[in-house]
């Protein structure tokens, strides 16, 4: 069982640099979101998704873009890296309700110079 | 604003109970999750409270006062693989999980 697999698990990179976070999930579930976690605060959302084709902003969406192309992948673009960046990243996906737990990935940690 | 409050660090004995405590203050009310995450690795789903009361599942219980905006985890009979972070989590009126910043249980022999 997969589950939610998150690619790559480590990156570094330099300021200004691009790059793709993506998140593959096998449950068949409609929502997905992505989080940043950083030390001593609560997980962050960063965008969402309510199914195929749609995107929505979360709390802290800016230096951020995704795309939910196919209802399994939700990808998360950084198109100019900055050193506020540095955090590890968790994908996280549900079915549709109130009352339905979301499943995390495992992270990806990234470092941003 | 929207706030949830956690102790950050917590520490008990193996074999003992300890009582996690959570205290919200959100635009609305949705239902109150806690997570399990440990150090290195995804958080992973422990309990779902929506209405006023205990849930019981296993070792572990979850508490819930609306009204009071308070929240607790009981774990019992602690064992070392329970040393890891917990996390509260409240689903909004827009129904979007806001987080707390996590308790670090440490278990001790």
């Amino acid at each position: 069982n997969a589950g939610v697999t998150q690619t790559p698990k480590f990156r570094v990179l330099k300021t200004g640099q691009s790059m793709t976070l993506l998140c593959a999930q096998d449950m068949n579930h409609e929502y997905m979101y992505w989080y940043r976690q950083d030390p001593g605060m609560g997980l962050r959302l960063i965008h969402y998704s309510v199914g195929e084709g749609t995107t929505a902003k979360g709390e802290v969406p800016d230096g951020y873009n995704v795309s939910r192309l196919k209802k399994q992948n939700f990808l998360l673009g950084l198109e100019s890296a900055a050193p506020s960046q540095t955090s590890v990243y968790f994908c996280a996906s549900s079915y549709e309700g109130a009352v339905q737990p979301q499943h995390f990935g495992d992270g990806t940690r990234l470092s941003i110079l | 604003g929207q706030n949830i409050d956690q102790p950050t660090e917590m520490t008990a004995t193996e074999g003992a109970i300890v009582q996690i405590n959570c205290t919200y203050q959100t635009s609305g009310f949705n239902g109150l999750f806690w997570y399990q995450q440990h150090a290195g690795e995804a958080p992973t789903f422990l309990s779902y409270n929506v209405l006023d009361g205990l849930e019981e599942k296993g070792r572990f219980s979850s508490f819930l006062s609306r009204s009071k905006g308070y929240s607790y985890l009981l774990l019992k009979e602690l064992q070392m693989k329970d040393s890891a972070s917990y996390l509260c989590a409240v689903r909004d009126s827009n129904y979007q999980l806001i987080w707390g910043a996590g308790t670090k249980l440490i278990i001790k022999p």
